[in-house]
C-alpha cells in the first residue's frame, strides 16, 4: 500500500524568506511519480512539482524545488523567496506506475502561512 | 479555454435522496479521477477511468457511482448509502493513467442537511 506522510501540519514564513515542506512516502513499486499541489482557500488544486522515482536530477520549477532523497524516500518542498500569495494548503502525492497504475495518494497537508 | 468544469459549486440536498456532480474536460484526456476532501485532509480517490466505459473503484468507492459514456464526460453520483456525504468534491483529468500531470476542477461542495 501507498502512503504520504506530512508531519507538519503547519508553517509560517516570513516573506521573501525560504522555506521547506516536509514530505516522507512509503511504496513497495519501483515506477512511480511525487508531485505537490498548492490549494488555496478557493479549494483549486494546482500543480506545481513533479519527481519521478528514476529522476536523477532534483526537479525545479521557477522558486519551486523538489529535495528528492529516494534512500530516505523524502520528497521535500522547498519554496524560495516566500510571497505572501503563498499562502495555501500544500499536498505531497504519488502515483504508482506499476501495481496501482492511476491511484494517487495523497497526504493530509501543511498549511503555509507567509507573514509580511 | 481548455479545462475541466465542475457544476454546480455549491450544492445542496436533503438526506436520503441521491445527487449527481457534473465534470467535463475538453482537453482530450482519456483518464478522469473524482476525489473527495473532508476538512483539513487531503484527497481520497473514489473512482477512476482509463478510457470510455471503463472505470475502476478507488479508495473509497462504498455508496458513490460514476458512468464513462463519453470520452469529456465523467458524472458521480452520491447515492442514499453513502454515509456521510459533505463534503468536497474534487474532478480531475490526465492524459493517461502514468502521465505526470492531473489537472484538476474547481471542485463541488455537497452539504447534505
Amino acid at each position: 500500500a501507498q502512503k504520504i506522510t506530512q508531519t507538519q501540519p503547519g508553517m509560517f514564513v516570513q516573506e521573501k524568506e525560504a522555506v521547506t515542506l516536509d514530505c516522507t512516502y512509503d511504496t513497495s513499486d519501483q515506477s512511480y511519480g511525487l508531485f505537490w499541489y498548492k490549494q488555496p482557500s478557493s479549494g483549486e488544486m494546482i500543480f506545481l512539482i513533479y519527481q519521478g522515482s528514476y529522476d536523477e536530477q532534483n526537479a525545479t520549477e521557477g522558486r519551486y524545488s523538489l529535495n528528492f532523497q529516494k534512500a530516505r524516500k523524502s520528497a521535500n518542498l522547498v519554496i524560495s523567496a516566500s510571497q505572501l500569495g503563498d499562502s495555501a494548503m500544500y499536498f505531497c502525492a504519488m502515483r504508482s506506475y506499476n501495481t496501482n497504475a492511476g491511484k494517487s495518494t495523497f497526504g493530509d497537508g501543511t498549511t503555509l502561512t507567509v507573514k509580511p | 479555454d481548455g479545462g475541466i468544469t465542475q457544476s454546480p459549486k455549491y450544492l445542496f440536498r436533503k438526506e436520503g435522496q441521491n445527487v449527481t456532480l457534473s465534470c467535463e474536460q475538453n482537453l482530450n484526456h482519456d483518464a478522469m479521477y473524482w476525489y473527495r476532501q473532508d476538512p483539513g485532509q487531503g484527497l481520497r480517490l473514489i473512482y477512476y477511468s482509463q478510457i470510455v466505459n471503463d472505470f475502476q473503484k478507488g479508495d473509497i468507492a462504498e455508496g458513490y457511482s460514476v458512468s464513462r459514456e463519453k470520452k469529456e464526460s465523467f458524472p458521480l453520483t452520491v447515492t442514499s448509502a453513502q454515509k456521510n456525504p459533505t463534503a468536497f468534491y474534487l474532478c480531475a483529468s490526465s492524459a493517461s493513467l502514468t502521465s505526470d500531470t492531473q489537472y484538476f476542477g474547481p471542485g463541488t461542495r455537497l452539504t447534505v442537511l
